[in-house]
């Protein structure tokens, strides 16, 4: 059974750090690309990063550009995000997903991890 | 960017009813387009994906329609599990975009 896992949310003042990770299982991690999307409270869905099977193909969204770094590590199975100035509006539920191959269908989600960003 | 134009935002209907659903793209995303099915509480689900496709276990009262600008979902006979947030995603260049979401709700 495909399963992916969110952990490493939390709260987080302005201007602060954290790091995202999301446990794959269930399917060959390292054949598959993948996202991040997050959805900020009673909002709609917002794309954040996706990174290629390989990890040398990343894209990110223009609200996160040069403060998000999306990685993966095929060894262990584990995709992660860092998130540096982190601003109050990125507060959210940040859903890890799987491609539907290299593409950018997300086919499996996790069941996401809330970033609160607040003083 | 490509802005994906959601309509509309709430759709009121009862059980057995027929749901159309329309997504328009500000420029040609060709068939890569894919609806995606949310509940409360719930991460999505991939429900339609290049336009027309069927997800992996989805129900055959969903099929999606159209290319270019013009999309649409439609469910066929409402059930009771269906009613739920719907968005439009693109992924024919980046960034990928969501549409706002349609809320569909029991009349």
């Amino acid at each position: 059974e495909v399963q992916v896992l969110e952990s490493g949310g939390g709260l987080v003042q302005p201007g602060g750090s954290l790091r995202l990770s999301c446990a794959a299982s269930g399917f060959t991690f390292s054949s598959f690309a993948m996202t991040w999307v997050r959805q900020a409270p009673g909002k709609g869905l917002e794309w954040v990063s996706y990174i290629g099977n390989g990890a040398d193909d990343t894209h990110y969204g223009d609200s996160v550009k040069g403060r998000f770094t999306v990685s993966r590590d095929n060894s262990k199975n584990t995709l992660y995000l860092q998130m540096n100035s982190l601003g109050v509006e990125d507060t959210a539920i940040y859903y890890c997903a799987k491609g539907k191959g290299q593409n950018s269908i997300f086919d499996y989600w996790g069941q996401g991890a809330l970033v609160t960003v607040s003083s | 960017e490509i802005v994906l134009a959601q309509s509309p935002a709430t759709l009121s209907l009862s059980p057995g009813e027929r749901a159309t659903l329309s997504c328009r793209a500000s420029q040609s995303v060709s068939i890569y387009l894919a609806w995606y099915q949310q509940k409360p509480g719930q991460a999505p689900r991939l429900l339609i994906y290049e336009a027309s496709n069927r997800a992996t276990g989805i129900p055959t009262r969903f099929s999606g329609s159209g290319s270019g600008t013009d999309f649409t979902l439609t469910i066929s006979s409402l059930e009771p599990e269906d009613f739920a947030v719907y968005y439009c995603q693109q992924r024919q260049d980046w960034p990928i975009t969501f549409g706002q979401g349609t809320r569909l709700e029991i009349k």
